[in-house]
């Protein structure tokens, strides 16, 4: 079975600077998705970026890139230039592109502050 | 507006009371599932549903029942809850499953149920 573990429960950034959320996991696929999710205080679960195992790239959206060692099996979100609209849980997850169904096994998720 | 659907939002009961939580998608999506969240464990899958009529356990569906007999809804059962059923439940659809799909996973804002 694969797990996902975020080993920082909490982090810390001040607003505009550069903060990256550590991911790892373990996996004896080789084809698999990972995943960040973004929580606010409202609860919703927002995609912020997705990475395809088969990708050497690393993914970007605006802000937010990842920074993905497939041989390390590590999966790092980095976020540039804070905002304070950037203060949730961020969730790592893991979905298998074998598996029946789209399940995602999530890692506990790190909680983000963003300081003013 | 594409969206999946949760009712209630916020459900306090007494255990051995039969409840369900409803989730309905207006995305003609075939999957969908149920996760759980807990504080310190991230969102585990109960249930998932690849089509109309067709149900599979996630890791952890002990005290938990689903149905699919519409393509849309895909409602949770806890026929008699108790106190460690007490979490924030999501549902989530997408359009298609298995290895070749890319597909978003969209959630629910989530239902916070307390079982005392």
């Amino acid at each position: 079975a694969q797990t996902v573990t975020q080993s920082q429960p909490e982090m810390s950034v001040q607003e505009a600077e550069t903060v990256t959320l550590s991911c790892t996991y373990d996996t004896s696929e080789s084809d698999y998705y990972l995943f960040w999710y973004k929580q606010p205080p409202s609860r919703q679960m927002i995609l912020v970026i997705r990475q395809e195992a088969y990708k050497q790239q690393n993914a970007t959206e605006n802000r937010f890139s990842v920074n993905f060692q497939k041989a390390a099996k590590s999966f790092s979100l980095k976020i540039s230039d804070s905002q304070l609209g950037d203060a949730a849980m961020y969730f790592c997850a893991y979905r298998s592109a074998w598996s029946s169904g789209d399940k995602l096994t999530f890692g506990t998720g790190t909680r983000l502050a963003v300081r003013p | 507006e594409a969206q999946v659907t949760q009712n209630p939002r916020y459900l306090i009961t007494v255990t051995g009371k039969k409840l369900t939580v409803t989730c309905s998608q207006n995305m003609n999506h075939e999957y969908m599932s149920w996760y759980r969240q807990d504080p310190g464990l991230g969102l585990r899958q109960i249930y998932y549903s690849m089509n109309v009529e067709v149900t599979d356990k996630g890791d952890v569906p002990e005290g938990y029942k689903v149905s699919r007999k519409e393509k849309r809804n895909f409602p949770l059962i806890l026929e008699s809850p108790s106190p460690n059923q007490t979490s924030l439940y999501f549902c989530a659809s997408s359009l298609s499953w298995g290895a070749t799909t890319n597909e978003k996973l969209f959630f629910g804002s989530g239902t916070q149920l307390s079982v005392l």
